[in-house]
């Protein structure tokens, strides 16, 4: 069954420190590939996705993320978060049969000002 | 534009009793989803709908969930005999037309079942 890894439960760091949350996922064929964001209190949105073309994707708020197919990976990347970044931060892939997502565990994202 | 939402926002039920979950999705939103998000875990996918008919109900756990869309608009997750392990927030989402497009999120319902 296709499943989505990420790596870390919990990040802490200060404002303007650099932030890469990894995601590793299984299924080897073609993937379209997403990173949904829930900050407190509010519902999820998406940050950004990657269907196919330039595997290095950007999305909203200064996040980037890169498909690397050889690793399974879709690596998130800001290179100077915020307060305002604290969240909880998904990885999801979608399904074989293209009816839905498949999402990781999530990572918490704690930025201190 | 209005976003996709859900009612009631919480609710609170004893077990052994059913429970009616709302979602209202976009308007146009021909695709429809369920997920539900138990603690500490991502989003879980339950069922999808296209238009009235449930494309995929392959995420409904047992027998006991059950989940309509009579006019290809508003959808209701039903819960029979509702059981503790059944608490958890359940999400509805939707999107314009195929699978292939983005997924919109509603702010969810908080099930707890005592």
């Amino acid at each position: 069954a296709q499943s989505v890894s990420q790596h870390n439960h919990h990040v802490i760091l200060s404002e303007a420190a650099s932030l890469e949350l990894g995601c590793n996922y299984s299924y080897g064929g073609t993937v379209n590939l997403f990173w949904y964001v829930q900050y407190p209190g509010q519902h999820l949105q998406l940050l950004l996705k990657y269907f196919s073309g330039d595997p290095l994707v950007k999305g909203i708020k200064g996040f980037e993320a890169e498909f690397i197919k050889s690793k399974f990976s879709f690596n998130l990347r800001k290179p100077s978060v915020q307060w305002s970044d604290t969240a909880e931060y998904f990885c999801a892939v979608r399904n074989q049969a293209g009816t839905a997502l498949i999402f990781g565990k999530g990572t918490t994202l704690s930025v201190s000002s | 534009g209005a976003g996709v939402s859900q009612t009631p926002s919480n609710k609170v039920t004893e077990k052994g009793k059913y429970v009616e979950l709302r979602c209202d999705p976009i308007s146009g939103h021909t695709a429809l989803y369920w997920y539900r998000q138990s603690l500490g875990q991502g989003p879980e996918f339950l069922i999808y709908f296209q238009g009235t008919g449930a494309a995929d109900d392959s995420g409904l756990p047992n027998d006991r969930f059950f989940a309509v869309r009579p006019e290809g608009s508003v959808s209701t997750l039903k819960i029979q005999r509702t059981e503790r392990g059944d608490s958890a927030v359940y999400l509805c989402a939707s999107s314009p037309g195929t699978t292939q497009e983005t997924q919109y999120f509603g702010p969810g319902t908080r099930l707890l079942v005592l």
